[in-house]
């Protein structure tokens, strides 16, 4: 295990497209975050799971983004009828559950520009 | 409202200077503190944790709760020590890891 792997690494998108980003945290991590980061800012927390319920989700995500987990493992971040303010970096995160939850291993990220 | 405050946007310092990030946080609670590094063409990563009281390269935080404040400090800056770095404070219980970042110092250490 390479560590949290992000897929893919840029995604081009014309405004109105749908695009997904897929996320496989490390293998035995409960816990799975989304963040964005534009550009000269933080990671903004978008939404975690704890295995494959979603726990919690930012007033920051309108309802054309939608995430899911499924099994408890990998996730997607779906962003509908892309705008230009998506445009942004996506991370994911993962950790173990209880104290081990505040030891997150960051993804490389996917980049997102939308023209 | 939760938020973490990074006055410096740049930092530049010689090596061997001491070098201290600021970092101030607002929270309705109590939360755990940590502090991010990222270097160049590298993912994230977890510098160190206000409750473990270690020290990572060098590096440490002391959480001021009267000041709300936790900078990050070091006595003798290094050029490998050139990157990004972002405090984030975490909630606890069921909100462990869900974090808040503030926006980032680039701190540069010149030869």
């Amino acid at each position: 295990d390479t560590g949290v792997s992000q897929d893919p690494r840029h995604k081009i998108t014309k405004r109105g497209q749908n695009v997904t980003f897929r996320c496989d945290p490390i293998s035995e991590h409960n816990r799975l975050y989304w963040y964005r980061q534009t550009l000269g800012q933080g990671p903004e927390f978008l939404t975690y799971f704890q295995n494959e319920a979603q726990l919690e989700k930012s007033r920051l995500l309108s309802d054309r983004f939608s995430a899911e987990r499924p099994k408890g493992s990998f996730s997607t971040l779906e962003i509908q009828r892309t705008e230009q303010g998506d445009s942004a970096m996506y991370l994911c995160a993962s950790s173990r559950l209880g104290t081990g939850a505040y030891e997150q291993y960051f993804g490389p990220g996917t980049r997102l520009t939308v023209t | 409202a939760q938020r973490v405050t990074q006055p410096e946007k740049l930092l530049s310092v010689f090596k061997g200077a001491p070098v201290e990030l600021k970092c101030n946080y607002s929270y309705s609670g109590s939360p755990e503190l940590f502090w991010y590094v990222q270097y160049s063409r590298q993912r994230l990563q977890l510098l160190l944790r206000h409750i473990s009281r270690e020290s990572i390269k060098g590096f440490t935080a002391d959480l001021n709760k009267g000041e709300t404040s936790f900078h990050l400090k070091k006595p003798f800056a290094q050029e490998e020590d050139s990157a990004m770095y972002y405090c984030a404070l975490s909630g606890r219980g069921t909100n462990a890891g869900k974090s808040t970042f503030g926006d980032g110092t680039t701190l540069t250490v010149k030869p």
